[in-house]
């Protein structure tokens, strides 16, 4: 499986304020994705990122509030923009395998990010 | 519109023994993937066990198992021989097949499992 790392591994940030996380994967891979986790919650998909495309957002989840880059096929970023306490969470990549193999179209996870928003 | 149930919100497992933990999910459609994460205090998502609906057959992984129900759309996690580094959250979850333009991975709530010693 793919090795995935996340930077920074948690911030406290003032309200008003914008967090860039970075997510960076260490083979080639078309597909990377970002989630949310909500204290004691599950996972929400916020957006699908594929290089050389603008990011697909799900519903609930817009491009001024989560802006996405995907600049070449090992890195992505995303930006939460005007923090708020709401936005108080944990933030995580992932990456889809390529089709082939015993794990194939499988989606493995970066260590995540803590956002903590006063 | 694809849900995931885990009705489970917490259990608990003497080392050594086995546990299962319950999973089910409603889908029209035909061909799928279900998957367990476990998620420790770590935070990391950490892949368990991986099923294609289309095979009939149980996938294992160790210690790991599944039975999967496709008519019953249940999908429950056997660990056998628990140990204490399975202490952890665990999450079930669906995704329509790779031939649909979605890759989105649809998460049940969760079942926190704790193995006591």
């Amino acid at each position: 499986s793919a090795v995935i790392s996340q930077k920074p591994s948690r911030d406290i940030c003032q309200r008003g304020t914008s967090l860039t996380i970075q997510c960076q994967v260490d083979s080639q891979v078309t597909m990377m994705f970002w989630y949310r986790q909500q204290p004691g919650q599950s996972l929400t998909l916020i957006a699908t990122a594929n290089q050389g495309s603008e990011a697909t957002y799900e519903s609930g989840f817009v491009i001024d509030k989560f802006p996405i880059s995907r600049p070449n096929l090992t890195f992505s970023t995303l930006t939460v923009s005007n923090l708020s306490p709401e936005d108080s969470s944990i933030y995580l990549c992932s990456v889809l395998t390529p089709t082939t193999g015993a794990r194939a179209d499988t989606q493995y996870f970066g260590p995540g990010t803590r956002l903590t928003v006063l | 519109a694809q849900t995931v149930t885990q009705s489970q919100p917490e259990m608990s497992v003497q080392e050594a023994e086995t546990v299962t933990l319950s999973c089910t999910y409603d889908t029209s459609e035909n061909n799928y993937y279900l998957f367990w994460y476990k998620q420790p205090p770590s935070r990391q998502m950490i892949l368990v066990i991986r099923q294609e609906a289309y095979k009939q057959q149980n996938a294992t992984e160790n210690r790991f198992s599944v039975n999967f129900q496709k008519a019953a759309k249940s999908f429950s996690l056997k660990i056998s021989d628990s140990q204490l580094g399975d202490t952890a959250m665990y999450f079930c979850a669906f995704r329509r097949s790779r031939m649909d333009s979605s890759y989105k991975l649809i998460f049940g709530s969760g079942t926190r499992l704790l193995v006591r010693p």
